[in-house]
């Protein structure tokens, strides 16, 4: 049990189709992130929420859009994706005042985009 | 803007014997964390070691330890009599805090190989 659970594990869609991803943790976090991990790239950090407001928004492209609507829940709402969107997705949630604190990962959803 | 730079993209080594991997970074920051990330073929990312950066002391876990060299950036991750599960990809990290949440940084990840 990670505490930090992603859904779905896969996800295969078409750039016209909407989809969302669903992030929940169980472990009393109070900041909640969205990772981009591609192949041959670093890690991107793509949002951040602390004590569900958005704090950080680097430089997403529209057809991202989270939603935090409680410290338990992150989703990431896809529409009109792209191929270069392929990726893996991960979530993870920290005690985001101490930045001693590390962040727990969830195990990612592998989106493709046909 | 805060970099990580791990320059080497594999390695290989036989079980039990030691292995380093190499990663520095740069900040103008004079307090945060560095943190060294495993992620195996499972997916998920899990934490190895921290270090504070005001700590002088190195951090260890077990066969873990890491060699901080804050005056030249430098944060490398040794391991010692490695096994077959030390397999990974294995990522840098540094971390600052914006608004009441962290800000991880990653390198772009060393794929370590354990050998029979």
């Amino acid at each position: 049990e990670t505490g930090v659970t992603q859904t779905p594990r896969h996800l295969v869609m078409g750039m016209t189709n909407k989809k969302s991803l669903k992030c929940e943790q169980h472990l009393g976090h109070n900041a909640m992130y969205w990772y981009k991990q591609s192949a041959k790239k670093p890690l991107e950090l793509m949002f951040v929420y602390s004590l569900e407001e958005r704090v950080e928004n680097n430089s997403v492209p529209s057809r991202f859009s989270p939603e935090c609507p409680n410290s338990s829940h992150l989703f990431l709402h896809l529409h009109t994706l792209q191929p270069e969107d392929s990726a893996l997705y991960l979530c993870a949630s920290s005690q985001g005042r101490f930045s001693n604190q590390p962040q727990h990962f969830g195990d990612g959803t592998r989106l493709s985009i046909l | 803007a805060q970099t990580v730079t791990q320059s080497q993209p594999e390695m290989s080594v036989q079980e039990a014997e030691t292995v380093t991997l190499s990663c520095t970074y740069d900040t103008s920051e004079n307090n945060y964390y560095l943190f060294w990330y495993k992620q195996p073929p499972s997916r998920q990312m899990i934490l190895v070691i921290r270090q504070e950066a005001y700590k002088q002391q190195n951090a260890t876990e077990n066969r873990f330890s890491v060699n901080f060299q804050k005056a030249a950036k430098s944060f490398s991750l040794k391991i010692s009599d490695s096994q077959l599960g030390d397999t990974a990809m294995y990522f840098c990290a540094f971390t600052e805090i914006i608004q009441g949440a962290q800000k991880l940084v990653f390198g772009q990840g060393t794929r370590l190989t354990i050998n029979p």
